[in-house]
């Protein structure tokens, strides 16, 4: 099946640094990727919708100024985390649509702000 | 806005015992997928339904779409301990941008 990827897999940082996430589409063009935040022990909340030479589309309540979203190519779209607080410590997930219906996921990267 | 439930929030079953995880929303669904992730690792595809009142089976997991689109489950029959993880109903809110709204989730804890 289809493979996406996630860089890194897990990021200590200071607050007020800025991180840099990648997710890559390893053997597939992705147009549209999708960038997800999970807290833990709840459910998967989508954050923006990256669209391959135009500008992402955020969700309700997400900062686009904090949460930058370039996607470059057809094959890696990145969420750039600045000037990063505690409250921003998650788990960030990327996907990408299938084919057909289904959504392929990243593994994840989880990120401590300290 | 659309809110997809699930329960219960969190099971715990002696293996060989069947599970039950149930969706709803507050709105009708033009599809509902369910995801399963397992501890430490990423949200992986299950199964889509589609029409009103499907039923589909994957070995020991029949998944089932209501009538109204507006509920669905999946039962695991005889669990293992390698069913343990977290299983999430989704819609992908019929946008055309095939984002998914995720619903809250059952934990499924299997003692062996």
């Amino acid at each position: 099946g289809a493979v996406v990827s996630q860089h890194p897999s897990r990021v200590i940082c200071k607050s007020g640094t800025s991180v840099k996430i990648e997710c890559r589409s390893l053997d597939f063009q992705a147009t549209t990727m999708f960038w997800y935040r999970q807290f833990p022990k709840q459910s998967l909340m989508l954050m923006a919708t990256s669209n391959e030479g135009s500008k992402a589309t955020y969700e309700q309540g997400v900062e686009k100024d904090k949460f930058l979203i370039n996607h470059a190519s057809l094959t890696l779209s990145t969420l750039t985390v600045t000037s990063a607080h505690p409250e921003d410590s998650s788990f960030y997930i990327c996907s990408a649509p299938g084919l057909s219906y289904e959504q392929y996921f990243g593994p994840g990267t989880r990120l401590t702000v300290t | 806005g659309q809110q997809v439930m699930q329960i219960p929030q969190y099971q715990h079953v002696q293996e060989g015992e069947d599970f039950t995880t149930y969706c709803n929303s507050s709105t009708t669904l033009s599809n509902i997928q369910w995801y399963k992730q397992r501890p430490g690792g990423h949200p992986v595809f299950l199964i889509q339904l589609v029409k009103s009142g499907e039923v589909k089976k994957q070995k020991r997991l029949t998944f089932q779409f209501g009538e109204a689109k507006k509920n669905s489950s999946l039962h695991i029959t005889a669990t293992q301990t390698t069913d343990v993880g977290t299983y999430f109903c989704a819609d992908d809110m019929d946008t055309g941008r095939r984002a998914l709204t995720f619903g809250s989730g059952t934990r499924l804890q299997v003692q062996p």
